[in-house]
């Protein structure tokens, strides 16, 4: 079965330090990785997404980026921190299915950001 | 371009009566259409979908929808609240972006509540 991991749960850092938010899918091949972020009090908002190792798409403006150096790893960065990149980040992931990929998508834990 | 609205940021239940959260989506083709379940500080979970087929969809936990074209919606409901069930609900619908990547379009949540 197919599992999704995310690292680390909880972190807090100071305004203007980097970051880096890792998150690894186990038991498929060639999945479409997703990164959302939660604002307190928000719904999701899509960040980023890929359909193959290289291959990112940008959803929105901001302070932050993301890479996929391998099939099954998704890696969201930020040079400088701000205040308003606290949040509720979860990454996700759909697979093969039916005509393609499957159109539902699998959420990893979460990673909670706290920038102070 | 697709669009999901949930009528409702905040719905209270007795325990053991019906839930009923609302979702209406806009969509330019025939929808695939989502519930998810998020508990506090916890990924989302996929309760149940509507791909094609049957229009009503049961799912995890006691769960239904039920998909109705002609109205654009496709409401969430359990006929006996359980205290478990307390958590933020999400209805979402799928769009087809570059390549093969299968997007999610999220509605803003509904907390559910259940009094004792």
């Amino acid at each position: 079965s197919q599992t999704i991991h995310q690292w680390p749960a909880t972190l807090v850092q100071p305004v203007g330090s980097p970051l880096s938010l890792e998150c690894t899918v186990e038991g498929t091949s060639n999945p479409n990785l997703y990164w959302y972020r939660q604002a307190a009090g928000r719904g999701l908002q899509l960040l980023f997404y890929s359909v193959g190792i290289g291959q990112i798409s940008s959803e929105v403006p901001q302070n932050l980026s993301a890479s996929r150096p391998q099939d099954r790893q998704f890696i969201l960065s930020s040079k400088k921190l701000l205040l308003s990149d606290s949040g509720f980040y979860l990454c996700a992931w759909n697979g093969p299915g039916a005509g393609g990929h499957s159109y539902e998508q699998y959420f990893g834990p979460g990673t909670r950001l706290t920038v102070t | 371009a697709q669009s999901v609205t949930q009528l409702g940021s905040h719905v209270s239940v007795s325990e053991g009566a019906l839930v009923l959260l609302r979702c209406n989506y806009s969509s330019s083709v025939p929808p695939y259409l989502f519930w998810y379940v998020q508990y506090p500080n916890q990924g989302l979970q996929l309760l149940l979908k509507y791909t094609t087929g049957a229009t009503l969809v049961k799912g995890i936990n006691g769960f239904e929808a039920e998909f109705k074209k002609s109205e654009t919606s496709f409401h969430l409901t359990k006929p006996s609240a359980h205290m478990s069930d307390a958590a933020e609900y999400f209805c979402a619908v799928s769009v087809i972006s570059s390549g093969s990547a299968r997007q999610l379009t999220f509605g803003s949540g509904t907390q559910l509540t259940v009094l004792p």
